[in-house]
């Protein structure tokens, strides 16, 4: 069983396109994440969700919006997609937030704007 | 503003040789650092941590030191398999905040039988 699960595994699309990535989790953790790993191989935080509240959101561009319908679900929708946005996309889960437990993470969305 | 760093792009031993892999940070307010390992098209996976109150935790073939003095870490491994050849991410966090995991670039590992 596929602790944390995300959805597609590759994307690749056009510039200006709107896209979703799917994230699940069934390990009953209350807090979800988004990170994405750049060309530079940097992993960084993007947004945090604790059961459904947004508790992290970085300096990210408007254009990237997460929706977490439940505590085991958090997606990531990117609408008017450019070059930039090309990076692999890792969702992760912990059991709470504040309490350095570790993260669990998907095997991450590799999408590539053309 | 890099606040972990990881200053070897990769690292080669030879198998049962000991592998250590090194990290530094900037932000005095972390509290609570961990190792992820990272094979290829695969999400990281939680290796070892370490509570700033500690300066050494040991999880079998795995141990992770600790000077917070020098706002060094490094992870030994020993003895290496070929098995431990991977990408090796240092992470840090300050613990009662959001959570917010910082990484650093990630050091890879090649265990040569």
């Amino acid at each position: 069983d596929t602790a944390v699960s995300q959805t597609p595994k590759y994307l690749v699309t056009q510039m200006g396109n709107d896209k979703s990535i799917k994230c699940e989790q069934n390990l009953g953790h209350d807090t979800m994440y988004w990170y994405k790993q750049d060309s530079k191989k940097f992993l960084k935080i993007m947004f945090s969700y604790n059961n459904k509240e947004l508790i992290i959101n970085e300096t990210v561009p408007n254009r990237f919006s997460p929706k977490s319908p439940d505590k085991a679900h958090l997606n990531l929708h990117i609408n008017s997609l450019e070059l930039g946005d090309s990076a692999v996309y890792f969702c992760a889960s912990s059991q709470d937030s504040g309490s350095g437990q570790p993260q669990h993470f998907g095997d991450g969305t590799r999408l590539s704007i053309l | 503003d890099q606040q972990v760093k990881q200053n070897s792009p990769s690292l080669s031993v030879q198998e049962g040789r000991i592998s250590i892999l090194n990290c530094d940070y900037t932000n005095s307010m972390f509290d609570y650092f961990l190792w992820y390992k990272k094979y290829p098209a695969e999400g990281p996976t939680f290796l070892i941590s370490i509570s700033s109150i500690k300066d050494k935790n040991e999880d079998g073939r795995f141990t992770v030191f600790l000077n917070k003095s020098a706002k060094h870490l490094s992870l030994h491994i020993v003895p290496s398999q070929p098995g431990d050849s991977a990408v090796y991410f240092c992470a840090a966090v300050r613990q009662g905040g959001s959570e917010k995991l910082v990484f650093g670039k990630g050091t890879k590992l090649t265990v040569n039988p």
